[in-house]
């Protein structure tokens, strides 16, 4: 069981709007930054989001993140099918001194 | 263009052992950090390892804590894995990441993978 929880799958239609939860505790993402990693099948992951709602260079503005207290949230506006993937979240833990992924999340588009 | 490139992956049996390399390119290696990341078939990602621009620190995951080895070498833009008494459940593809810096969790570039089988 993953220290930060993420739900295994989301699903949506085009041009819908989903969220991914990524649910933690104080010695994580309530102090310390976020990632968003997303990984199409067969590929290595890819930065999505960093520092909790910054997206690199390249990365389509629907994509968002943020962040509340010991929560996080990736936000896909205007699903595509190219989306179509798995999401990790990412966060330092201060207390176990290790980084903790999300056991990931699936996105389909139906 | 960045590149990081692993190598080293292959079929070993229980109990031995195997050494990973990445070979990074077109950015200032000796300013990042490094980690190993790895992903089981079928399963999700798990961070195991991070070694700093210097090496003067070092994480690694319980899971590997004493059987894994990371080093890096920064005159030869090179990170290494030394796996040790390799189990069934060390079986995965194997990536090396590189940080932004030295933000924790911050993979910004990541290789290709290299996957390791653990099996008689």
């Amino acid at each position: 069981q993953s220290v930060v929880t993420q739900p295994p799958s989301v699903s949506g239609t085009p041009g819908q709007r989903v969220t991914i939860s990524c649910s933690g505790s104080s010695s994580n993402i309530g102090t310390n930054n976020v990632y968003w990693y997303q990984q199409l099948p067969g590929t290595a992951p890819k930065l999505l989001i960093h520092w909790n709602n910054q997206r690199p260079s390249g990365v389509p503005d629907r994509f968002s993140g943020s962040k509340s207290g010991t929560s996080a949230s990736l936000a896909i506006s205007g699903l595509r099918s190219e989306d179509e993937a798995d999401y990790y979240c990412a966060v330092w833990d201060d207390r176990l001194n290790i980084v903790v992924i999300g056991g990931g999340t699936k996105v389909t588009v139906v | 263009e960045v590149q990081l490139v692993e190598s080293g992956g292959g079929l070993v049996q229980p109990g031995g052992s195997l050494r990973l390399s990445c070979a990074a390119s077109g950015f200032t290696y000796s300013s990042h950090s490094m980690n190993w990341v790895r992903q089981a078939p079928g399963k999700g990602l798990e961070w195991f390892s991070y070694v700093s621009s210097s090496s003067s620190n070092i994480y690694y995951a319980g899971s590997v804590k004493g059987r894994f080895t990371i080093s890096r070498d920064n005159a030869k833009n090179s990170l290494y894995l030394q796996m040790n008494s390799l189990r069934a459940e060390d079986t995965a593809v194997y990536y090396c990441a590189s940080n932004y810096l030295d933000y924790l969790g911050y993979f910004h570039h990541w290789g290709q993978g290299t996957l390791v089988t653990v099996s008689s």
